[in-house]
């Protein structure tokens, strides 16, 4: 089982970017899949997109253009950078390891709001 | 692409048994095998409950249990418990080689 943690600044401007980090223990990121998933408050949970150990990445049609997912494997670390933010992506991100299509394992969360 | 369709919220007594439904297209729960459940408890993260429609993760309860027919899934939880009251969510694999979830139903434990 993979221990997940995410980080990054809890308070992001508008039109600028949110860039978070999830870091993985419990076992080498190889061989896995990585992902990114975020909860408006009082909403529900919706899939940012996804990393393999290798760099290969897809994400939501809803934000491919202004999302890119990175790895470091040598810092078993994996990266989100959204851009262009608006209030509209204020919402707890989540970093989480994939199994086939499945999400057995979560970080905490991370709220990250988005105001001036 | 929109999001899977659940119920809002559903209720039932302890020891009762409930049904969440979620309901998708021949892209996404009706193509795949690839349908899970998640349990979410006062906004922590979720917690995994089933995959591939009907396999229990480890240490679930089987009082948990899930199915599929056509284009909606179903979780079924069965003898109630007070600690069973959460937000559940399901999520399909799709057509476009992406996730998508479910909008999350409410349990209400009476």
């Amino acid at each position: 089982q993979a221990h997940l943690q995410e980080s990054g600044p809890g308070l992001v401007k508008p039109s600028e970017t949110l860039s978070l980090t999830c870091t993985v223990s419990g076992g080498p990121i190889n061989d896995h899949y990585w992902n990114w998933i975020r909860q408006p408050p009082g909403q529900g949970l919706e899939w940012i997109g996804y990393i393999s150990s290798s760099g290969g990445t897809d994400s939501s049609p809803s934000l491919r253009s202004r999302v890119t997912i990175s790895i470091d494997t040598s810092r078993n670390q994996f990266f989100l950078h959204l851009r262009s933010v608006t209030a509209a992506d204020t919402a707890t991100y989540f970093c989480a390891r994939s199994v086939d299509t499945t999400l057995p394992d979560w970080g905490p969360g991370v709220l990250v709001t988005v105001a001036s | 692409q929109s999001a899977l369709t659940q119920p809002a919220s559903v209720s039932g007594s302890p020891g009762q048994s409930i049904t969440i439904s979620c309901t998708g297209t021949s892209s996404d729960v009706g193509g795949y095998t690839s349908v899970s459940w998640y349990q979410q408890i006062s906004g922590k993260e979720p917690k995994l409950l089933i995959y591939e429609v009907t396999t229990r993760a480890p240490e679930i309860s089987d009082r948990f249990s899930g199915s599929k027919s056509g284009n909606s899934a179903s979780l079924t939880i069965s003898g109630l418990k007070a600690e069973d009251e959460a937000d559940y969510y399901c999520s399909s694999f799709t057509d476009r080689a992406t996730l998508i979830f479910g909008g999350g139903t409410k349990l209400t434990v009476l």
